[in-house]
C-alpha cells in the first residue's frame, strides 16, 4: 500500500540556518503530496502542497518540490527562525477516497 | 487561517460521561473528517464523510459515534471512554480536489 516515509526527528538547527527535512514516499498511480505543520499545543496547517511531478509547493519561505524519479518531497527553507519549531508532517492522498497517509512527523526545535 | 472550528478546545470527561465534540466548516466542503492524534504522533484516521453519509469507519469501538447533521456540521458522540481515549482530536473537511484542510482540535481528557 501507499507509504510517506520523513526522515527522524528530532532536528535542532540554529537561528538562521538551512533546513532540510527528507520526505521520499511509496504509491501507485499519481498522488497529490502535502505538507503540514503542528505548532505546540495547535492543530495542523496546511504548509504547501503540489499535486503532479516537478511541481514545486510554497509558502512562509518553505519550499518543496515534486519529484516523480526519486519519489520525493523533501521540505527546504533556506533561514530559519524560532517561530518555526513545529513538527512537521509529510504526508499525500492517492487513490484512497481522500485519505491522507501521513509520515512518522519529524519534531524541529530552532535555538536562538 | 482554518475555516474549520472545533468545539470545545478542552474537554475533561469520567468514563460514565456522554459529551460530544462539534465541527463546522464554511468553505463548502462536501467531505469531513474525524482523526485521532497522540503526542507528536500522525493523526490516525476514524470516520469520513462524503455528502452528509458516513463512508469510511476504520473500525472505531462504537463508545464513538458521528453524526453529520448537514454539509457544514460534524459531531462526535463521546460515551464510555476509556483513560487511553485521551487525545487530540481533529475535525478536518475538504473538496473533491483532495486537500485536507484541518481544525485546531479538541483536546479531550478522560479521567
Amino acid at each position: 500500500g501507499d507509504s510517506v516515509t520523513q526522515m527522524e526527528g528530532p532536528v535542532t538547527l540554529s537561528e538562521e540556518a538551512f533546513l532540510t527535512i527528507n520526505c521520499t514516499y511509496t504509491a501507485t498511480g499519481y498522488p497529490s503530496l502535502f505538507w503540514y505543520v503542528q505548532y505546540p499545543g495547535e492543530g495542523l496547517q496546511l504548509l504547501l502542497k503540489a499535486t503532479k511531478a516537478d511541481d514545486k509547493g510554497s509558502n512562509k519561505g518553505f519550499e518543496a518540490t515534486y519529484r516523480k524519479e526519486t519519489t520525493s518531497f523533501h521540505l527546504e527553507k533556506g533561514s530559519v527562525q524560532v517561530s518555526d519549531s513545529a513538527v512537521y508532517f509529510c504526508a499525500l492522498s492517492g487513490n484512497q477516497g481522500g485519505k491522507l497517509i501521513f509520515g512518522q512527523g519529524t519534531e524541529l526545535s530552532v535555538k536562538p | 487561517d482554518t475555516e474549520v472550528t472545533q468545539t470545545p478546545k478542552h474537554l475533561v470527561m469520567g468514563m460514565t460521561n456522554k459529551k460530544s465534540l462539534k465541527c463546522e466548516q464554511h468553505m463548502g466542503h462536501r467531505a469531513m473528517y474525524w482523526y485521532k492524534q497522540k503526542a507528536k504522533k500522525p493523526p490516525e484516521l476514524m470516520f469520513v464523510y462524503s455528502y452528509e453519509k458516513l463512508s469510511i469507519n476504520e473500525s472505531v469501538p462504537s463508545r464513538f459515534s458521528p453524526e453529520c447533521p448537514n454539509s457544514s456540521l460534524l459531531n462526535l458522540h463521546l460515551h464510555a471512554l476509556q483513560p487511553e481515549d485521551s487525545a487530540l482530536y481533529l475535525c478536518a473537511s475538504s473538496t473533491s480536489g483532495n486537500t485536507i484542510y484541518f481544525g485546531e482540535g479538541s483536546w479531550l481528557t478522560v479521567v
